[in-house]
């Protein structure tokens, strides 16, 4: 079967680091995407991994490690803003995205 | 960037009118429009695939009779609930792909929360 594993809540302090760790499993893989899901709003997109490695992007970098199915999304300097719900989603190998609950994000003063 | 606009953002309606959102590509033509559920707290689910011309194609378990797709044009897609109950209220959301990147992106509407009294 396919599944995605992520914390379901974090919590962590302004102007912090935090990294949100996903395990995943699908029928086949073309690449895995972050994105970010505020309360009552749809998702907006953060990142794209399909090679292993590092994705730097601005505060958000993502990891992906292919043959471990493992990717993490790391937050620096975190604003209240961040607070939201961050989605691993892999695109297994009819290109569908693999949605899990993801994990909640709490950002405390 | 490629931005996708969905109407209306809300509406309330009586148990058993039919609703019709609207999802519009509005910078660029959509090869492909994917329309998914939200119930709160849970992840997304995907609906439906829709490709413009062609019927659309139903996740197992989604009733094709009462959740109709029409992808009339490459920046339109529609989806009608059909003689809505309470159970349907739920925060539906559509995405598009440009098909100009190589993986895929999709690139989502702003949501429809609807609730149905």
């Amino acid at each position: 079967g396919q599944n995605i594993d992520q914390p379901t809540e974090m919590t962590a302090t302004e102007g912090a680091i935090v990294q949100i760790n996903c395990t995943y499993q699908t029928s086949g893989f073309n690449g895995l995407f972050w994105y970010q899901q505020h309360a009552g709003e749809a998702p907006t997109f953060l990142s794209y991994n399909v090679l292993d490695g590092l994705e730097e992007k601005g505060r958000f970098s993502s990891f992906l490690s292919r043959s471990k199915g493992y990717s993490y999304l790391l937050l620096k300097e975190l604003q209240m803003k961040d607070s939201a719900s961050y989605l691993c989603v892999p695109s297994d190998s009819n290109y569908q995205l693999i949605w899990g609950a993801g994990t909640k994000l709490i950002i405390k003063p | 960037g490629a931005v996708v606009s969905q109407h209306p953002s809300r509406v309330i309606c009586k148990s058993g009118t039919s609703v019709k959102i609207e999802c519009r590509s509005l910078d660029f033509q959509a090869t492909t429009m994917f329309w998914y559920r939200q119930f709160p707290k849970q992840s997304l689910m995907l609906m439906a695939t829709s490709n413009e011309g062609s019927k659309a194609t139903y996740e197992q378990g989604v009733e094709k009779d009462k959740f109709l797709i029409n992808h009339a044009s490459l920046t339109l897609s529609t989806l009608t609930v059909t003689s809505a109950h309470p159970e349907d209220s739920s925060f539906y959301i559509c995405s598009a792909i440009s098909g100009r990147d190589s993986y895929n992106e999709q690139f989502f509407g702003p949501g429809t929360r609807l609730t149905v009294l």
